[in-house]
């Protein structure tokens, strides 16, 4: 069975400060990864996605993860945060077969400090 | 719509009674999904529904959970005899045929406390 763990649950970051959130995940078989985000009192959107192709995978606010399929990783990273990414993100990993479910992990919240 | 709409956006309840918390998605979206993110955890797949085909309910928690999807759109999801541990923020989703995995759009939830 498939599984995500994001190890860190808080992520304090300055401004203009670079960031990275960990993420593993844990299956058998081929799978396909994604980012999400929800920013506070709003509901999730995706924010970047790996399916096929090319293993570093960029979002349209600057942020991007790399697929690293021998470390069963797909972390989260931008050069420069900004107030505005303060947010939850959460991992989550699907399946190559069967039902098109999400596994999500437990989720990092990043505070951006002015 | 031009969204995933959940109703109410907020349900309390007391411990013992029955809820119904409802979806509609987006129109056309075949594929629906309900999952629950409690405090402190991620997000917890529920039930799956796609077109015709028979629901995937290998993620609801006891048999007291229960969801239908009636005419292919709307989707309620029922809790009996609520418990405590039921209190969540009750999220559904919804994707286009082929789309699947990488075509979700969520809906804003429905957060349930049960007292």
């Amino acid at each position: 069975a498939q599984s995500v763990t994001q190890l860190d649950s808080q992520v304090p970051v300055f401004e203009e400060a670079p960031v990275e959130l960990r993420c593993n995940y844990s299956s058998s078989v081929s799978v396909y990864l994604f980012w999400y985000v929800q920013y506070p009192n709003q509901g999730l959107q995706l924010l970047l996605k790996y399916l096929s192709g090319s293993t570093l995978v960029e979002s349209i606010n600057g942020f991007e993860a790399e697929f690293n399929k021998s470390q069963t990783s797909f972390h989260l990273r931008k050069p420069s945060v900004h107030i505005s990414d303060t947010a939850e993100y959460f991992c989550a990993v699907s399946e190559d077969f069967g039902n098109e479910k999400l596994t999500f992990g437990t989720g990092t919240r990043l505070t951006i400090i002015p | 719509g031009a969204g995933v709409s959940q109703s109410p956006s907020n349900k309390v309840t007391e411990k013992g009674k029955d809820v119904e918390l409802r979806c509609d998605p987006i129109s056309g979206h075949t594929a629906l999904y309900w999952y629950r993110q409690s405090l402190g955890q991620g997000l917890e797949f529920l039930i799956y529904f796609q077109g015709n085909s028979a629901p995937d309910k290998s993620g609801l928690p006891s048999d007291r959970f229960s969801a239908e999807r009636t005419g292919g759109s709307v989707s309620t999801l029922t809790i009996q005899r609520t418990q405590q541990e039921d209190s969540a923020v009750y999220l559904c989703a919804s994707s286009l045929a082929g789309q699947g995995r990488a075509g979700y759009t969520f809906g804003s939830g429905t957060r349930l406390t049960v007292v």
